[in-house]
């Protein structure tokens, strides 16, 4: 079954305490991406990789790390969160050059609470 | 400046009737605009794909239509059912397909 797989799907934490989102994928897609999601605002991204050892910063990168270091793993790691880090994460895949229809396959989401 | 505008914000309907959502956007240069459903707590998932040469695609009882020179598209949903309650996102995508924009959504809640 394709998948993307995102971990934890919840976690509350405190300011400063370093964390890490995994995110994993079984459908070998070449572009994977971060997302935050808040009320009212909609999805916006963070970070975004066209395919191992390349990243690029989306829209909100400030406050985020992301490492693409196997096709399949692409962790949101967050050095130092602060409240207003408090959101919703998807992680979304999809194909690369030619074979890309825009079509995004998301994770399950993970909520993160920083106190 | 690169907008994708949804409306309306929420909306409520009862069971068995019809609706249609709202999507407007300024997106350049236009690659598609895909219609994406998400249920509480989990993530988006694709409902159907429009292009710039396609005005019409059903996908059972969702509709969506595109007019490319008005940059505007619409999302029909027909008799609901209560499984239809979800946020439904609109997303445009850029020239090559990598740039996305979303909208906000517009929640959908329909009641018996």
């Amino acid at each position: 079954e394709a998948q993307v797989t995102q971990n934890p799907r919840y976690l509350i934490t405190v300011t400063g305490k370093k964390l890490t989102v995994t995110c994993s994928q079984n459908m070998n897609h070449e572009y994977m991406s971060w997302y935050r999601q808040d009320p009212g605002l909609g999805l916006r991204q963070i970070y975004y990789s066209m395919n191992v050892e390349v990243t690029d910063k989306g829209d909100v990168p400030e406050g985020y790390k992301v490492s693409r270091k196997e096709k399949r793993n692409f962790p949101l790691i967050l050095e130092s969160p602060s409240p207003n880090q408090t959101s919703l994460y998807f992680c979304a895949t999809h194909l690369g050059g030619r074979r890309n229809t825009g079509e995004l396959f998301f994770g399950e989401g993970s909520r993160l609470t920083v106190l | 400046k690169n907008q994708v505008e949804q409306s309306p914000q929420s909306l409520i309907i009862l069971e068995g009737k019809n609706c249609t959502l709202q999507c407007n956007y300024t997106v350049s240069p236009f690659s598609n605009l895909r219609w994406y459903k998400q249920d509480t707590g989990r993530g988006p998932v694709s409902l159907t794909i429009m292009t710039f040469s396609e005005n019409t695609k059903s996908n059972g009882r969702y509709t969506a239509t595109l007019d490319a020179d008005t940059k505007q598209s619409s999302l029909h949903i027909t008799a609901s059912q209560l499984s239809d309650s979800a946020s439904y996102i609109c997303v445009v995508s850029r020239g090559g397909g990598f740039k996305t924009i979303f909208g906000a959504g517009t929640r959908l809640f329909v009641k018996a």
